[in-house]
């Protein structure tokens, strides 16, 4: 079984504050993908990344891959209240992974107070 | 993208009774999923369901207690049967387009009481 390890769970932080929710696994990725689920709503997908040392910048968000692949991460600038969820890693692999081609992170629960 | 459309979105039910939630996406599909998402924590496959046959369970699920059946590409239900408040949940169904990415619905909250 593939793991994969996401930090931190909670995070809570005032605007105007940056932040980096990291995603970790000891296996290489093929691809990765970024989640983020509002109370009520399902996950909706915000990146998927593919290449080592890959770099997106979705507006205030930029999501890194690892050189390696065996790791991501997700950095807010100026975080804003709208930014609040939870922020969910999903990896995929070449061997193994659930039959979504897909194992979750925990998720991050990010606060982020006026 | 899929739209997908979940009921009912929440309810709240008798231990020991079953509930089907239903799936309805805007479009043909062929890999379809029902997740588990226990109160703050991150989602848990429990299985594919397969168009004209039986549903793929993950190590944890079993038939009996999450029935689901797929009797086209737009449409799957999944029922939580015997329920106890241990299955009190958000269950979500998804679809998974041919880039890779999942399209999930909104969700259907269960409490068990």
């Amino acid at each position: 079984t593939q793991l994969l390890e996401q930090s931190p769970q909670f995070l809570s932080i005032q605007e105007g504050e940056n932040l980096t929710v990291y995603c970790n696994s000891s296996s290489v990725f093929s691809s990765l993908q970024w989640y983020r689920q509002e109370p009520g709503e399902g996950p909706v997908l915000l990146v998927t990344v593919v290449t080592g040392g890959e770099v997106k910048k979705l507006k205030r968000l930029t999501f890194q891959f690892g050189d390696a692949r065996k790791d991501s991460s997700l950095h807010i600038t100026a975080a804003q209240p709208g930014d609040t969820g939870l922020y969910l890693c999903a990896g995929a692999w070449y061997s193994g992974g659930g039959a979504d081609g897909l194992t979750f992170g925990k998720g991050t629960h990010l606060i982020i107070q006026p | 993208s899929a739209v997908i459309s979940q009921k009912p979105s929440r309810d709240i039910c008798q231990r020991g009774t079953s509930l089907t939630i239903q799936c309805q996406v805007d479009s043909q599909v062929t890999m379809m999923f029902w997740y588990r998402q226990q109160p703050g924590q991150s989602l848990t496959l429990i299985a594919t369901a397969n168009q004209g046959s039986e549903a793929t369970y993950e190590s944890g699920f079993v038939i009996d207690k999450f029935p689901i059946s797929r009797p086209n590409l737009t449409f799957s239900t999944l029922t939580v049967s015997n329920m106890s408040p241990e299955d009190s949940s958000i269950y979500l169904c998804s679809v998974r387009a041919d880039t890779g990415e999942l399209f999930f619905g909104e969700g259907s909250r269960l409490t068990v009481l």
